[in-house]
Parts: C-alpha cells; sequence; structure tokens
C-alpha cells in the first residue's frame, strides 16, 4: 500500500513564482527523499533528508520535515520553465528498510 | 559510466506471451529493483534484490519472476502477461547503506494486448 500522499496532485504557476508540494506518510521512517520525474523518462534524486533532520537546503530546492506531523514539504524557489515535472517524496520505512513512493505532484511553470 | 540502462525501450504483447525485460548497471550497487509506473499512481515495488543469486517479493509480485545472476543484471520475467500488466517499468539501483539515494532507468513501456 502507498504510504505516501502528495498535495496537490496538480499545480500550475507562473515562471518566478514559489512551488510548494506536501507529502504525508504514515510510519516511522529513517529518512524521506524526494525525485523528480520528467515526461517519458526515469526519475531522478533530488533531496534526501533524515529523521533527526527538520530542514535542508539544495539550490533552489528547501525541505521540511516534520516528523511528529508525519509530513514534509518541498519548496521551489523561483521556479523555471524547466522546473515543470512530476516530484514524488518517497519515504524510506523503519521496520522493512524499503523506499515507498506517494502518487506524485505534476508542477507546471509557464513562461 | 552509463548509469542504469533498460532493455528495450517499448514492447507490444499479446495476452499470454511472455517476456523478459534487462536492467544493467554500471555502478557495482548490491541492490536493484523494479517498479511499475501506472497512471495516476506511485510507483510501486515489484521485487527487489539485496545481491547477487537472492531476490525478494515487494508490493505487487504476482504474475512476474525476476533473477540476479550477475551483481550488474537484474532481470524482470513475464511468463504469460496480462493486460493489467500494461505499465512502464522502471529499474534501479542503490548502494547498500541506508540513507543512499535510488538510480533510475529510463523505463520500459509495455503494452499487452
Amino acid at each position: 500500500s502507498q504510504q505516501g500522499e502528495e498535495d496537490p496532485q496538480a499545480l500550475s504557476i507562473q515562471e518566478g513564482e514559489n512551488a510548494t508540494m506536501n507529502c504525508s506518510y504514515k510510519t516511522s521512517i529513517n529518512n524521506l527523499q524526494w525525485y523528480r520525474q520528467n515526461s517519458g523518462r526515469g526519475l531522478v534524486h533530488l533531496i534526501l533528508i533524515r529523521s533527526n533532520e527538520r530542514e535542508k537546503h539544495s539550490g533552489r530546492l528547501r525541505v521540511t520535515l516534520d516528523t511528529s506531523k508525519k509530513s514534509s514539504s518541498l519548496l521551489i524557489t523561483a521556479s523555471r520553465a524547466a522546473d515543470t515535472a512530476s516530484y514524488f517524496c518517497a519515504t524510506r520505512a523503519s521496520n522493512t528498510g524499503k523506499l515507498i513512493f506517494g502518487q506524485g505532484t505534476t508542477l507546471q511553470v509557464k513562461p | 559510466n552509463a548509469g542504469v540502462t533498460q532493455t528495450p525501450k517499448f514492447r507490444v504483447l499479446k495476452t499470454g506471451q511472455s517476456m523478459t525485460l534487462l536492467c544493467a548497471q554500471d555502478m557495482n550497487h548490491e541492490y536493484m529493483y523494479w517498479y511499475r509506473q501506472d497512471p495516476g499512481m506511485g510507483l510501486r515495488l515489484i521485487h527487489y534484490s539485496v545481491g547477487e543469486g537472492t531476490t525478494a517479493k515487494g508490493e505487487v509480485p504476482d504474475g512476474y519472476n525476476v533473477s540476479r545472476l550477475k551483481k550488474q543484471n537484474f532481470l524482470l520475467g513475464l511468463e504469460s502477461a496480462a493486460p493489467s500488466q500494461t505499465s512502464v517499468y522502471f529499474c534501479a539501483s542503490s548502494r547498500l547503506e541506508t540513507y543512499n539515494e535510488q538510480f533510475f532507468g529510463p523505463g520500459t513501456r509495455l503494452t499487452v494486448l
């Protein structure tokens, strides 16, 4: 069963705006990862945040993790048309060690 | 360094036919995975392998078999294809440690008529 639930399912913004995507999960985790998928391509790893971390940055990406609420958010600042893609959160469960993916958020950035 | 490669890229099968999808990685990763991706859903794990000669079931293993005879290769087999197996299949690999990302192949689009 899917552990990660993402919100919103689809997001459309103008270039230069910020995009925020949220992910909720159910069980205890070791880490949470965000991946990006361009249309017709495989997934590409963006950023990993460990369960004992609360915030992490990588370039224009900012990820937060709230283990008490079992939720994470991905913020993309100053979005570009090239950021148009689907974004997936994936949680590594503490008990199984497996990586479980959410359903994804489809982001469209209009030029 | 090619990363993770998958063959074929596209395939059309008739119900009941069999086929094998090949995944290869040149990063010396211990772990390899097969996922399927269906519209509106995330990736679902079919089978995975934690090392050469070992395989294990994932979330949706029925109708599929796998083999890992060599560390760099992970094969996914469909013995008798069904329309419900129409999907995009992704292979991935990762190092052994917990805090490591997975590297994905470009995918195989399979249609079963």
